[in-house]
């Protein structure tokens, strides 16, 4: 399948501090998805991306889709506590039902 | 709440035994995602169904099977059950195979 490899693996920063992390790919996507988990719980949509180039914010949140369409960046401005949580970055397979590729994830732990 | 609703919440069973899980998709979604997520292999898609058809399959085990009912709610079974299965499994679900995924909260299988 498509690679999405994900870094930091982890990040612990401090409440206020800004956040960034990214995603490559061996290959093109005409998609990215950012979604945060919380323990125990499903993934949640943070934002779409469809257009090469394109830069999107939700709130505090902004990404972009890279040029190359091979990559993905998300910033969280202003950190506050319950930005903790698991950030995923995904990818659909059209030659797979459009079923998700995910990179292992970015952990984050925010401290007050 | 993402519309998507995942029953049980947990299940414990032992090695050898047959579950099934189950999903209802968001209003109005025609395609229903599997996904299963270990600590060793992340996010794994497994199976997708596309108004009661199946469309396509990822990394799904022999022993595992689905179905989507006309109703559009979806089963997964899992069969002759390891050590390993142990996971969390998510339905997820888009109006059409291209369109964005939201996911359940997961059902939390332990297989001892």
């Amino acid at each position: 399948g498509q690679q999405l490899n994900q870094s930091p693996q982890s990040m612990f920063i401090q409440e206020g501090e800004d956040v960034s992390m990214n995603c490559t790919s061996s290959s093109i996507f005409n998609t990215w998805l950012w979604y945060k988990q919380d323990p125990g719980e499903g993934p949640v949509l943070l934002i779409a991306l469809y257009k090469a180039g394109e830069l999107t914010s939700n709130g505090r949140l902004t990404a972009q889709f890279g040029i190359t369409r091979k990559d993905s960046f998300l910033n969280i401005s202003a950190s506050i506590p319950s930005d903790v949580g698991i950030y995923f970055c995904a990818g659909p397979n059209s030659n797979s039902g459009y079923a998700l590729n995910f990179g292992k994830g970015t952990s984050l732990l925010v401290t007050p | 709440d993402s519309g998507v609703t995942q029953t049980p919440k947990h299940l414990i069973t032992a090695t050898g035994q047959r579950v099934t899980l189950r999903c209802s998709p968001r209003s109005g979604d025609l395609s229903v995602y599997w996904y299963q997520q270990s600590l060793d292999q992340g996010l794994q898609f497994l199976i997708q169904y596309y108004n009661g058809e199946e469309r396509a399959k990822g990394n799904i085990l022999e022993r595992f099977s689905a179905q989507q009912f006309p109703d559009l709610h979806s089963e997964l079974n899992l069969s002759s059950l390891e050590l390993g299965d142990s996971a969390l499994y998510f339905c997820a679900s888009s109006v059409a195979a291209e369109e964005t995924q939201y996911f359940g909260p997961g059902t939390r299988l332990l297989v001892l």
